[in-house]
């Protein structure tokens, strides 16, 4: 059973709009989350975390949203670029830097001129 | 729908021995990725593989080496183990070419000592 799960498996977004992508988890225990990033043949990179503490947290042109209630998360990348064109994961853990991480099963964002 | 299978859960390795690591997709699933996570690296893409065929191959030395059978099951094998070994492998499988969403499995916990 996902834990983590983005329902959205592909989103397309023109140049310079919002990108928004979502992710929700069933798993209470979670309070450590985090975006990655990934390009075909290669890994996914850490992209920004949130811990449970905090309901928002930016760095640049991307925000993440926590709502702990819904168990929901959202990444928000403005304005969207074509280079920002990847797969991005979600991924949770129980506790702030472990190895353990559970991930969604991806969102491809494609974002066009 | 049963998810992505890792088979063993943990294993304890000494140096200089050698492990084979197992994968069940998803039924349906044709291509399998394996990544490395680890504290300090993140998650580090080892490959890939898409109807048996090595698509896409990380930056790891050749002790690292994997195939996957005619039932998208795939295995990964690590040679002359080193302590630096020690992380959890993960598979994830998608159902079509590689860079398509991914299902992560649980992973396996490799300890060398």
């Amino acid at each position: 059973d996902q834990q983590v799960k983005q329902n959205s498996p592909s989103l397309s977004v023109q140049e310079g709009r919002i990108s928004i992508l979502n992710c929700d988890y069933t798993n209470s225990m979670f309070d450590y989350f985090l975006w990655y990033k990934k390009y075909p043949a290669e890994g996914p990179t850490f992209l920004i975390s949130i811990s449970s503490i905090k309901d928002k947290n930016e760095d640049g042109r991307f925000t993440v949203f926590l709502n702990k209630s819904a168990k929901h998360l959202s990444l928000h990348i403005v304005p969207s670029q074509p280079g920002d064109s990847a797969v991005y994961f979600c991924a949770a853990s129980a506790r702030e830097n472990t190895d353990k991480l559970i991930f969604g099963t991806g969102t491809r964002l494609q974002v066009f001129p | 729908k049963a998810g992505v299978t890792q088979t063993p859960r943990y294993l304890i390795k000494t140096r200089g021995q050698q492990v084979t690591l197992s994968c069940s997709p998803i039924s349906g699933h044709r291509s399998v990725s394996w990544y490395q996570q680890t504290p300090g690296q993140g998650l580090q893409f080892l490959f890939e593989y898409f109807s048996e065929t090595q698509r896409n191959k990380g930056n790891f030395p050749g002790r690292f080496s994997g195939r996957q059978f005619s039932n998208s099951r795939s295995e990964m094998n690590v040679s002359t183990l080193e302590l630096g070994d020690s992380a959890l492998y993960l598979c994830a499988s998608s159902p079509g070419p590689p860079g398509d969403t991914q299902y992560f499995g649980p992973g396996t916990r490799l300890t060398v000592l």
